[in-house]
């Protein structure tokens, strides 16, 4: 069975400083992971996924095969940064998107 | 192009009722996934829809269901509604499914 977790809940950091969001996952098979951004009041979209390799808004995040994790990275976070940020897996094969609970990030002025 | 549209985009029904969400995908999405969102449980998978056929399930009761029509619309069931249903449910479309998924406003539903 694929799982995602994300154990923080609330994440609160101030502007400038580095954040971290965490996401460990459990499949069996190849995964693809991806981070999804929800911003007030605004869709759910896609931020980021594991194959692209890119940066986006300053956001990067490795698969770690090893340690089963696919943690949100970004070094000096900012205000517009504060939204409601899911982790989601996708396995290669099948066609079910299975989404963590989710990370509530607030960046503090 | 236009986005995923979702309709209603707000329902209020009574304990009992059954309820009947409209999606349509964005031109030329073949797949179209349903999601019910709640504070206390996130997002949760309930089915993908591609070329009319239901190729994933979540765990969800029965009383959930959905169908696709030939022109990739989505309509989602829900019968004999509980409390508990009361939820944001999103529809979500993309050309094949295991990809980049586009998110629609979502329906909030309320059961009294």
């Amino acid at each position: 069975a694929q799982r995602v977790t994300q154990p923080e809940k609330l994440l609160s950091v101030f502007k400038g400083a580095p954040v971290e969001l965490k996401c460990n996952y459990s499949y069996s098979g190849s995964p693809e992971l991806f981070w999804y951004v929800q911003y007030s009041r605004q869709r759910l979209q896609l931020l980021l996924r594991h194959i692209s390799r890119e940066s986006i808004k300053g956001f990067t995040a490795d698969l770690n095969k090893g340690e089963t994790s696919f943690h949100l990275k970004k070094p000096f976070a900012q205000e517009e940064d504060s939204a409601m940020y899911y982790c989601a897996l996708s396995g290669h094969n099948n066609n079910d998107m299975r989404f963590g609970a989710g990370t509530r990030l607030t960046v503090k002025p | 192009k236009a986005g995923v549209t979702q309709t209603p985009r707000y329902l209020i029904k009574t304990r009992g009722q059954q309820v009947t969400l409209s999606c349509s995908p964005i031109s030329g999405h073949r797949s179209v996934s349903w999601y019910q969102q709640t504070p206390g449980q996130g997002l949760q998978f309930l089915f993908e829809y591609f070329s009319e056929t239901q190729r994933n399930k979540g765990n969800f009761p029965g009383r959930f269901s959905g169908r696709q029509f030939s022109n990739s619309r989505s309509e989602m069931n829900v019968s004999t509604l509980e409390l508990g249903d009361s939820a944001l449910y999103l529809c979500a479309s993309s050309p094949s499914g295991y990809n980049e998924q586009f998110f629609g406003p979502g329906t909030r539903l309320t059961v009294l």
